[in-house]
């Protein structure tokens, strides 16, 4: 089985420029969710979709971030423009997502992750 | 507001000798916990959970205690081996809600 795959591994820009993320989760996989990880912190959820609904991104800094994911598959993650404290690890995951604890089907699955530097 | 909180940031041990990580939480909702594995430049891989209805749950080298009414649990490897030096995160979940919240992490070094 495949795992989540992410790209690019690694991005480097100046603040105020954009930049995307892309991921494509886990075949049959109908939660799709972006975290950001800042370093010696752990992942914080940045938006999370249920097929191609958006379920939370309440943490999502709206004014700048912005996520979709097109036909319930791959996401996309953009920063318009990047800040500097904008600099972490994008992961991406997904699970199959019953909702219900303690099945397998809840465990999340990560992707590499970018590693996004605003200079 | 941190709902799960490792206190230690890192934690070394020599080889064969048994690992205890802890995480503490403070939502009772919390209905489901894991621990995550991850090694530098990769994403988190799942390592085990367990569901709030048991106590205890084993895999191996890995186990992963629960205790309710102290709201927390704790992950113990044994024997450590040097492949085990990563960073562990624990995460905790509510059922029908999807979301997973993670804890700071710690960071193992098996000492050969």
């Amino acid at each position: 089985e495949a795992g989540v795959a992410q790209s690019p591994r690694y991005k480097i820009i100046e603040k105020r420029q954009s930049v995307a993320f892309w991921c494509n989760p886990i075949s049959g996989h109908a939660t799709l969710y972006w975290y950001q990880q800042i370093l010696g912190q752990g992942p914080k959820l940045l938006i999370q979709f249920q097929n191609n609904g958006v379920v939370d991104d309440s943490q999502l800094p709206k004014d700048r971030f912005s996520a979709e994911r097109l036909k319930g598959v791959d996401s996309t993650l953009k920063i318009q423009p990047a800040k500097l404290e904008d600099s972490a690890v994008y992961l991406c995951a997904s699970s199959a997502g019953t909702g219900v604890a303690g099945g397998n089907k809840d465990t999340q699955y990560f992707g590499p992750g970018t590693r996004l530097t605003v200079l | 507001d941190q709902q799960v909180k490792q206190n230690s940031p890192s934690l070394s041990v020599q080889e064969g000798r048994i690992s205890i990580l802890n995480c503490d939480y403070t939502n009772s909702m919390f209905d489901y916990f894991l621990w995550y594995k991850k090694y530098p430049a990769e994403g988190p891989t799942f390592l085990i959970s367990i569901s709030s209805i048991k106590d205890k749950n084993e895999d191996g080298r890995f186990t992963v205690f629960l205790n309710k009414s102290a709201k927390h649990l704790s992950l113990h490897i044994v024997p450590s081996q040097p492949g085990d030096s990563a960073v562990y995160f624990c995460a905790a979940f509510t059922s029908g809600t999807y979301k997973y919240i993670f804890g700071t992490g710690t960071r193992l070094k098996v000492l050969a």
